[in-house]
């Protein structure tokens, strides 16, 4: 069983939907959860960095993390065909965002 | 800034080659790691470095090697490419914040066939 587990998707959805994106992981050492953009043929980058459970809001973006139930959220709010690319979720155990474990990856398309 | 950089953006090899992917920062950042991308397995750490002269193995270090002799390059060399190591090498620096290492920031990645 992999230490962190995503939807592959795809997922498909209309301009303008709230978006969920999640994961489940199994190493209760995790502290460190992330969330990655990534388009296509590019590197990730970073949309989200928490360390504790509860919410984090950044614009149209809300991470959510349950440590008691080791779930993962993202959601994106009144999405955009710009938000359409593959969402990483990645979480490590001690030292900040070091020795990353990814989920698989969510590829998710807005459609206009 | 140019921020992180990988040379060769696309790589054919032949089964039992060898062959350096090329990363450098120009942020003097003092971690650095290499992970590959597969489909369906997302990103896995190869190797990483807390700082010039220190390395460490990460889930799949296996017929890789590396080394860091400046803070600025962490080559990543294929000792003798086998089809199995066929991916997208992404490289990623970041640095150290209060909480340990921060954000990392990735590169445009390295295409490598092995055939």
């Amino acid at each position: 069983q992999k230490e962190v587990e995503q939807d592959p998707g795809p997922l498909s959805v209309p301009e303008g939907a709230i978006v969920s994106l999640n994961c489940t992981y199994s190493n209760s050492a995790f502290q460190y959860f992330m969330w990655y953009r990534q388009y296509s043929r590019k590197g990730p980058e970073l949309l989200m960095y928490t360390y504790s459970s509860g919410n984090k809001e950044d614009g149209r973006f809300t991470a959510q993390v349950d440590k008691s139930s080791k779930y993962i959220s993202l959601f994106i709010r009144d999405s955009q065909p710009s938000d359409s690319a593959t969402y990483l979720c990645a979480m490590s155990a001690e030292g900040g965002a070091q020795k990353l474990v990814f989920g698989q990856g969510t590829r998710l398309t807005i459609n206009p | 800034n140019a921020g992180v950089t990988q040379t060769p953006k696309f790589q054919v090899l032949k089964t039992g080659q060898s062959m350096t992917l090329q990363c450098a920062q120009d942020m003097n950042h003092e971690y650095m790691s290499w992970y590959r991308q597969d489909p369906g397995m997302g990103l896995r750490l190869i190797h990483y470095s807390v700082g010039a002269g220190i390395t460490d193995q990460g889930e799949v270090p296996n017929g890789y090697n590396v080394s860091r002799s400046t803070t600025e390059d962490f080559p990543l060399r294929l000792l003798s490419a086998a089809p199995s190591q066929t991916s997208v090498y992404f490289c990623a620096s970041s640095y150290y914040t209060g909480q340990g290492v921060g954000e990392q920031f990735f590169g445009p990645g390295t295409r490598l066939t092995v055939l």
